[in-house]
């Protein structure tokens, strides 16, 4: 089946502009989450939600930053007044919930190919 | 201190050579490990997940957890030069988003 998607592939946008990234993640996957990922590091958590209920938010670096998932399905990133900082590539994943088997819980995530945003 | 900690390379092998990847987590409540794959340029791609203390095997893939000493590995047995790429290290507590290391670089020399 078709895995993850986001758009746009690329962004280039002026500082102070808003953007907004969309994510689809695989069909019925219950949980979304959101990185940003600088150049030679690991993806940082940003955010994420199960279903349509953001349950946890604390990885937003500001109140720039804002998500949502209105119907349980695609996700939109926004970021209002953009800053040359705020460059990277911003990945979603999405995941079932944790299957159990005895005491192991399984929640693996499954990569978009992400939205490289560049702030001029 | 990092949450998690990976040596960040170049790690260089030689083809058909082992290739040990280690990780490092100061959660003790961490509860699920990952490893994943990112070619340069590309998203990162679950390559093993382990859950319990022990070894993990899963093809020329062999996972480690040692849970009393907070560390986490990633045997490649018989590296091949496409295994080339830099292996990031997650880690999770329940239902959580992953904590990733900053990655380790493998090279795998033909």
């Amino acid at each position: 089946g078709a895995g993850v998607s986001q758009s746009p592939r690329y962004k280039v946008t002026k500082r102070g502009q808003d953007v907004a990234l969309r994510c689809d993640p695989i069909s019925g996957h219950v949980s979304l989450y959101w990185y940003r990922q600088a150049l030679g590091q690991g993806p940082e958590f940003l955010t994420y939600f199960n279903y349509e209920a953001q349950q946890d938010k604390s990885g937003l670096p500001n109140d720039r930053f804002s998500a949502e998932r209105p119907e349980g399905s695609i996700s939109t990133l926004t970021i209002q007044r953009t800053e040359q900082r705020d460059s990277a590539m911003y990945r979603c994943a999405s995941s079932f919930p944790p299957l159990t088997s005895g005491r192991e819980v399984t929640d693996t995530q499954y990569f978009g190919p992400g939205t490289r945003l560049t702030v001029l | 201190q990092k949450e998690v900690e990976q040596n960040s390379g170049p790690l260089s092998v030689p083809e058909g050579a082992i290739a040990s990847l280690n990780c490092t987590y100061s959660d003790r409540g961490s509860q699920s490990f990952f490893w994943y794959r990112q070619y340069s340029g590309k998203s990162p791609e679950l390559i093993m997940s382990i859950y319990s203390n022990g070894d993990k095997e899963d093809g020329r893939f062999t996972a480690q957890l040692n849970k009393a000493s907070q560390y986490v590995s990633l045997l490649i047995r018989d590296s091949q030069p496409s295994d080339s790429a830099t292996y990031l290290c997650a880690v999770t507590k329940g239902r959580r988003a992953l904590t990733f290391g900053s990655g380790t670089r493998l090279q795998v020399q033909p």
